[in-house]
C-alpha cells in the first residue's frame, strides 16, 4: 500500500492550526493507521494508532482521524516543540509502509 | 516502560555483512513484536522486517528478502538485524522498534544505529 503525504512543507506559526494528509491508493481496513512525530536527530515517536486513538503521553491538541483511503493528523494549536517531521503508516498489509513525510516549520 | 538500547555505529564495505543489535529492557520481551525500520540520510523511513519473539515467526519486507536477518534472543531479551552483501545505499541510520500490541505499529523506538557503507 502506497501512502502519499500532503503537503510536503507546512509553514506556520506557533498557535495555528495544523491539518496534514495520508492518502492511501487502496482503502485501509480496520483503519490501521498509524502517525509518527519525528524532531531532527532524534528517532520517531507514536502519537497515533488505529486512525485516532493518541498514544500514551501525547497531548490532546493532536487528533487523528479519517477512514477508507483519506486521514488526517490534525494539531489545534501549534507549540514550539511541535515543529518537525510528521509521518503516517499503514499495518493492515504487510509490508507496512509509509508515507514519505510532512515538514511542518516555522513561519 | 520498555527501553530499546541499540549498539554503536559501524563502518562498512560494500559487499560485507552488518549486524547491528537491540537490548529491550524493562517488559515482556516475549510479547512483543520488534521490528528494523531504516532512514537513508534526508529520507523518510521504510520497514524492514520484524520478528515475534514468542511465535519465533518472523516476517520480512519483499526489498530485503534474501539479505536480511533478524533474530530474537529470549535469553539476553536482544533482537538483531543481519544486513548482507551491503551497498552505498544501505548506508542509513537502523531503528529498532517494538510494538507492545498485537499490531504492527511502533510504540517504541531505539536511538538508532548509523551504518555507513562506503570504500
Amino acid at each position: 500500500i502506497v501512502l502519499t503525504q500532503s503537503p510536503g512543507t507546512l509553514s506556520l506559526s506557533p498557535g495555528e492550526r495544523a491539518t496534514l494528509s495520508c492518502r492511501a491508493n487502496q482503502s485501509v481496513a480496520d483503519n490501521y493507521i498509524a502517525w509518527y512525530q519525528q524532531i531532527a536527530g532524534q528517532a520517531p515517536r507514536l502519537l497515533v494508532f488505529g486512525t485516532s486513538s493518541r498514544a500514551e503521553g501525547i497531548p490532546s491538541r493532536f487528533t487523528g482521524g479519517g477512514s477508507g483511503t483519506d486521514f488526517t493528523l490534525t494539531i489545534s494549536r501549534l507549540e514550539p516543540e511541535d515543529f518537525a517531521v510528521y509521518y503516517c503508516q499503514q499495518y493492515v498489509a504487510s509490508p507496512w509502509t509509509f508515507g514519505q513525510g510532512t515538514k511542518v516549520e516555522i513561519k | 516502560q520498555v527501553q530499546l538500547v541499540q549498539s554503536g555505529a559501524q563502518l562498512k564495505k560494500p559487499g560485507s555483512l552488518v549486524k547491528v543489535s537491540c537490548k529491550a529492557s524493562g517488559g515482556s520481551f516475549s510479547t512483543y513484536s520488534l521490528s528494523w525500520v531504516r532512514q537513508s540520510p534526508g529520507q523518510g523511513l521504510e520497514w524492514m522486517g520484524g520478528v515475534i519473539p514468542i511465535l519465533a515467526r518472523t516476517t520480512y519486507a519483499q526489498n530485503f528478502e534474501g539479505r536480511v536477518t533478524i533474530t530474537a534472543d529470549h535469553s539476553t531479551t536482544t533482537t538483531y538485524l543481519e544486513l548482507n552483501g551491503l551497498r552505498l545505499e544501505d548506508t542509513a541510520i537502523y531503528y529498532c522498534t517494538l510494538s507492545s500490541a498485537q499490531d504492527w505499529f511502533f510504540d517504541v523506538w531505539g536511538r538508532g544505529t548509523l551504518v555507513t557503507v562506503s570504500s
